[in-house]
């Protein structure tokens, strides 16, 4: 069975400070690892796709990296327009995707 | 302007009643996914389709049906059998890119059964 696990569950940030979100799998055959950012009350909106161990996407202040076990998503110089939780999901055989958890971050001024 | 809606944006239900929830999509996407999310967790598949006229369970199907009559619109009804159906309701469709599937959500619907 495809597992995700992402940490911390929470993380609070001062504006400018620069962390590291995980996200740790168990799949048989990645196929492709997805990062989503979700704001309160609202469905997920895409951020990356990785397909291979070694791969790095960026996009603004977010730059994503994958391994053969796990995932992290990068945050540099966080805004408070960076606060949203961040959602890891990873596809298999087929086009079903599995979730992790999310990781909840909050960057204040 | 392309995308997928979803409606309404907020549902309230007596426990006991069937509901049906919306989710339409003008992105000639081909795949649809139904999925729920509850309070600090991550989503979970319901149902999905992969063309007309056909879907799969997904990984929580139980007390759910779901009809996939035409390519743009995929409605998920939440029957009297779902024991808690109080959640948040996702709708994804997806377009395949190379071996993968990006899936694209809807801005979801808040179901509350009382």
């Amino acid at each position: 069975e495809d597992q995700v696990t992402q940490s911390p569950e929470a993380l609070r940030l001062q504006e400018g400070e620069s962390s590291s979100l995980n996200c740790s799998y168990t799949v048989s055959g990645l196929r492709g690892l997805f990062w989503y950012r979700q704001d309160p009350g609202k469905g997920p909106e895409f951020l990356f796709t990785l397909y291979s161990a070694g791969e790095e996407k960026e996009k603004e202040r977010l730059k994503a990296t994958l391994t053969k076990k796990e995932s992290f998503l990068h945050i540099t110089a966080p805004k408070p327009e960076d606060s949203a939780t961040y959602l890891c999901a990873v596809q298999a055989a087929g086009n079903k995707l599995t979730f992790g958890g999310g990781t909840r971050v909050l960057v204040k001024p | 302007d392309g995308g997928i809606t979803q409606s309404p944006k907020y549902l309230f239900r007596k426990e006991g009643q069937n509901v049906t929830l919306s989710c339409e999509q003008n992105l000639n996407h081909d795949a649809m996914y139904w999925y729920r999310q509850d309070p600090g967790q991550g989503l979970r598949l319901i149902y999905y389709s992969q063309i007309v006229n056909d879907f799969q369970k997904g990984d929580i199907a139980e007390g759910y049906s779901v009809s996939r009559e035409k390519k743009e619109s995929f409605p998920l009804t939440v029957t009297s059998a779902q024991k808690n159906p109080t959640a948040f309701y996702l709708c994804a469709s997806s377009i395949k890119t190379g071996m993968n599937y990006e899936q694209y959500f809807g801005p979801g619907t808040r179901l509350t059964v009382t």
